[in-house]
């Protein structure tokens, strides 16, 4: 089945500076990879997902890219604000299945 | 806006007993999930279903079992609870029943098993 690894584990950066997270996937099939959000103590939520069809999406100050052929997919989130500081968990979904697999996510501070 | 509860936010059990965790979602939606979250292990599928009455494993179903009578709830339930269940669990559930339809979670409970 599908397996998602995701790095780093944690990232710190400076309020401005970008954040990069990076995740690689098993199954060269998976043709839906979702990102979520999990501010501290609240729940996760979707903030951006990218089909197999196409290399990168941008939704202002984040953007997913996805590389087929290498299978991984980043998350880059310019001019990073402390708001931005919670945990990313990407995601892949497996061709034929109605399950995501998560990677283990990434928890990002943004300092002032 | 989609509103998905969860019966607590904490709970608190001694190892062996039976456990029942509820999930409610206001938006007739199809599918329902629930995971567990653990730090560096990220958010693991227990057990989904699709339908009333449906239901499917998920990639660590051992030792849970879940119940979906009505539409609008999922339990999970924890025939004998152990140690190794102490958790975070969360609920989450979909419009349709496309593995691209966003997931809405639920605030999540907090489950110590002493």
């Amino acid at each position: 089945g599908e397996n998602v690894e995701q790095h780093p584990s944690t990232l710190s950066v400076q309020e401005g500076d970008s954040a990069v997270i990076k995740c690689t996937y098993s199954d060269s099939a998976s043709n839906y990879f979702p990102w979520y959000k999990q501010e501290l103590g609240k729940r996760p939520q979707l903030i951006i997902d990218i089909r197999s069809n196409v290399g990168e999406k941008k939704d202002q100050r984040i953007a997913v890219t996805l590389n087929k052929t290498a299978k991984h997919f980043s998350l880059h989130i310019t001019e990073t604000q402390p708001e931005d500081s919670a945990v990313y968990f990407c995601a892949a979904l497996g061709w034929g299945t109605d399950k995501l697999i998560f990677g283990t996510g990434t928890r990002l501070q943004v300092f002032p | 806006d989609v509103k998905v509860t969860q019966s607590s936010r904490y709970l608190v059990k001694r190892t062996g007993e039976k456990v029942f965790l509820e999930c409610v979602q206001d938006m007739d939606h199809e599918n329902m999930f629930w995971y567990r979250q653990d730090p560096g292990l990220g958010l693991r599928l227990i057990y989904f279903s699709y339908d009333v009455k449906m239901k499917e494993k998920g990639d660590i179903p051992e030792g849970y079992s879940v119940s979906r009578e009505k539409k609008e709830r999922f339990s999970l339930i924890l025939e004998s609870a152990s140690t190794n269940q102490t958790s975070m669990y969360l609920c989450a559930s979909t419009l349709g029943r496309e593995g691209t339809d966003t997931q809405y979670f639920g605030p999540g409970t907090r489950l110590t098993v002493l």
